[in-house]
């Protein structure tokens, strides 16, 4: 059973448009939600994050926004470049009590072209 | 700051052989955490180390074991291996404030091959 969904699995999108990631979880006791990027051949490298305390979190042009009844959450990426093409993830987890595993959605391909 | 690092980057393993895995966290950081990123899709939990301790384990087979040391560092080993264990594993670092756990950051990865 998969608990966390990941959707599309891939997009293509011009240079200066706008990629959306979303992401479905079920476990409603997740309390951590972060984004990961990662390259060919590297680690996965933290993006952003956010905890359900808040609907929406910006860093630069990267924005989450978070919908608790749902239980959804979605990454954009404004003005995107080509130096974004890479896998995105989207994650949940505990963050106390003994159980903060990272549980990872599949990732989405992301190519951005010139 | 390293950050968190990994050796080797890179091995190929006949089955049956065992492997033995390495992690160094980022400084400062007290709890490491093991992933196997099979081709196309995202990591899957293997173990958590804390103290020393295995503190949670996902679901994986015995044959999968770790240790960590006093320093923090940590191994990750697999034996018997099988052609499915071929696979990006990847280490993880936070550091422990009480019962919180901050974010996690990601080595590398050690790409394993077995044939």
């Amino acid at each position: 059973q998969q608990q966390v969904k990941q959707s599309p699995q891939s997009l293509i999108v011009q240079k200066g448009g706008i990629s959306i990631i979303n992401c479905a979880y079920e476990n409603t006791a997740f309390d951590y939600f972060p984004w990961y990027q990662q390259f060919p051949g590297k680690g996965p490298a933290l993006l952003i994050a956010i905890r359900p305390d808040v609907s929406e979190k910006k860093e630069g042009r990267f924005t989450i926004s978070f919908n608790k009844s749902a239980k959804q959450f979605s990454l954009h990426i404004m003005d995107s470049q080509p130096g974004d093409s890479a896998t995105y993830f989207c994650a949940a987890s505990k963050s106390q009590g003994g159980s903060e595993k990272l549980v990872f959605g599949k990732g989405m391909k992301l190519t951005v072209n010139p | 700051d390293a950050g968190v690092t990994q050796s080797p980057t890179h091995l190929i393993k006949t089955r049956g052989q065992q492997v033995t895995l390495r992690c160094s966290p980022k400084s400062g950081h007290d709890t490491v955490s093991w992933y196997q990123q099979a081709l196309g899709q995202g990591p899957q939990f293997i173990f958590q180390y804390y103290e020393e301790e295995e503190r949670q384990r996902g679901n994986f087979p015995d044959r999968f074991s770790g240790h960590q040391f006093p320093n923090y560092s940590s191994e990750l080993n697999v034996n018997a291996l099988l052609l499915g264990d071929s696979a990006l594993y990847l280490c993880a670092s936070s550091f422990r404030q009480g019962s919180f756990l901050a974010e996690a950051f990601f080595g590398q990865g050690t790409r394993l091959t077995v044939v």
